[in-house]
């Protein structure tokens, strides 16, 4: 069975430095990963997404992400943080039957 | 403007009292699914369904329904039985296959029970 773990509930960044929210997941096989950014009251967007090409994935908003298969980890990193920022982050892993298994979410919060 | 819409963005359930939510896109995807999500959790698979006329139980479907009588359309209704229903409801769908599938998500419907 698949399983995500974001070892973060709350990650707290002044704007203009550095952002770093992690992912572990455990998988069966070589799973395709997501990272997903809600908005308050909003749906889910897609930020981006591994699926066996390169291992560091570029996504919108300047974030990207890198596959470590040998530490099972998704980390998402962003250099310079942004107010706008400030939202709910999902990891999430797809299992063998296409489904999507999320994790419990990080807070990111960006002081001014 | 393509997308998924999803109505009401907040609906109100008195006890006792069957609802529905509407999911609609205009994407041309084949694949629809519903999902939970409770305060400071992820999100949880109720219902989906791959092709029009069909449709599975997810993680956790008991007191709730839906129905795939179009492609376009995947409403989803939270009945009686459903004894905690107060959450925020997001309809997704999809395109592609295998690994190229990628789930795009509606805006949500926040529910409450007076």
């Amino acid at each position: 069975a698949q399983s995500v773990t974001q070892l973060d509930s709350h990650v707290s960044v002044s704007e203009g430095t550095p952002v770093l929210l992690r992912c572990n997941y455990s998988s069966s096989y070589s799973p395709s990963l997501f990272w997903y950014v809600q908005h308050p009251n909003k749906g889910l967007q897609l930020l981006l997404k591994y699926t066996s090409a390169a291992t560091l994935v570029k996504g919108i908003n300047g974030f990207e992400a890198e596959f470590k298969k040998s530490e099972t980890s998704f980390h998402l990193t962003k250099p310079s943080a942004h107010m706008s920022d400030a939202a709910e982050y999902f990891c999430v892993v797809r299992n063998a039957g296409n489904m999507l298994t999320f994790g419990g979410g990080t807070r990111l919060m960006v002081k001014p | 403007d393509g997308g998924i819409t999803q109505s009401p963005k907040y609906l109100f359930r008195k006890e006792g009292q069957n609802v529905t939510l509407s999911c609609e896109q205009n994407l041309n995807h084949d694949a629809m699914y519903w999902y939970r999500q409770d305060p400071g959790q992820g999100l949880r698979l109720i219902y989906y369904s791959q092709i029009v006329n069909d449709f599975q139980k997810g993680d956790i479907a008991e007191g709730y329904s839906v129905s795939r009588e179009k492609k376009e359309s995947f409403p989803l209704t939270v009945t009686s039985a459903q004894k905690n229903p107060t959450a925020f409801y997001l309809c997704a769908s999809s395109i592609g296959l295998g690994d190229q599938e990628t789930q795009y998500f509606g805006p949500g419907t926040r529910l409450l029970v007076l």
